[in-house]
């Protein structure tokens, strides 16, 4: 299948600091990606739907100035938490769907875990 | 709010069949019935998808009831790399839905 590539897969930061998190589509491209946090022992939640070329469009209640994303090209998107605290230590999971594969499967990456000390 | 329900948790000897029940009594005629698996400190897993016909793969089985309401997930021999959550969700196909994951069901493998 597909695959999606995060990176990096760990990152512990200080509390006030900017971390970037990249996500791409290795073989295939997407015009939409989506990016979600997972807190211990809870289901993913969606945060955002990342759309090439435009702005990225925001679930209820997760900031948008807090959480930057940027999706620069068909293959990648990025998500900046700005300003990071303690209660921003998340697992943060982004995933793609493979448009013209015909499978509208969606594909996602391995994550990335996040720590703000 | 995600459209499905599942049970929390589940047990299965390893080599045994684990059978996942889903409800997913509002879907629309035009949803699909999709299957992930979040193993441990991963991303979730495609597993499987079906509208209305059973389905088999190379990992599992999807039975659907004829009236689309529930759904079985089935892990034909499960080994203890099956240890993981199962996640049932209805989406439309070809569309860029964004994914509602429920909490779905904790599938325990035993020795």
């Amino acid at each position: 299948g597909a695959v999606v590539s995060q990176h990096p897969s760990r990152v512990i930061c200080k509390s006030g600091t900017s971390v970037k998190i990249e996500c791409r589509s290795l073989d295939f491209q997407a015009t939409t990606m989506f990016w979600y946090r997972q807190f211990p022992k809870q289901s993913l939640m969606l945060m955002a739907t990342s759309n090439e070329g435009s702005k990225a469009t925001y679930e209820q209640g997760v900031e948008k100035d807090k959480f930057l994303i940027n999706h620069a090209s068909l293959t990648l998107s990025t998500l900046t938490v700005t300003s990071a605290h303690p209660e921003d230590s998340s697992f943060y999971i982004c995933s793609a769907r493979d448009q013209l594969a015909g499978t509208d499967t969606q594909y996602f990456g391995p994550g990335t875990r996040l720590t703000v000390l | 709010d995600a459209k499905t329900t599942q049970p929390p948790s589940m047990d299965c000897a390893e080599g045994r069949a684990a059978n996942l029940p889903c409800n997913h009594s509002t879907i629309s005629g035009n949803e699909y019935v999709y299957w992930y698996r979040q193993i441990h400190s991963q991303g979730p897993q495609y597993i499987i998808h079906g509208l209305k016909n059973n389905e088999t793969n190379e990992m599992a089985s999807l039975i659907i009831t004829e009236d689309r309401k529930s759904s079985t997930l089935i892990l034909p021999h499960a080994t203890l790399r099956d240890t993981a959550v199962y996640y049932c969700i209805v989406q439309l196909y070809h569309r860029d839905d964004k994914i509602i994951f429920g909490k779905g069901t904790r599938l325990h493998i035993l020795p």
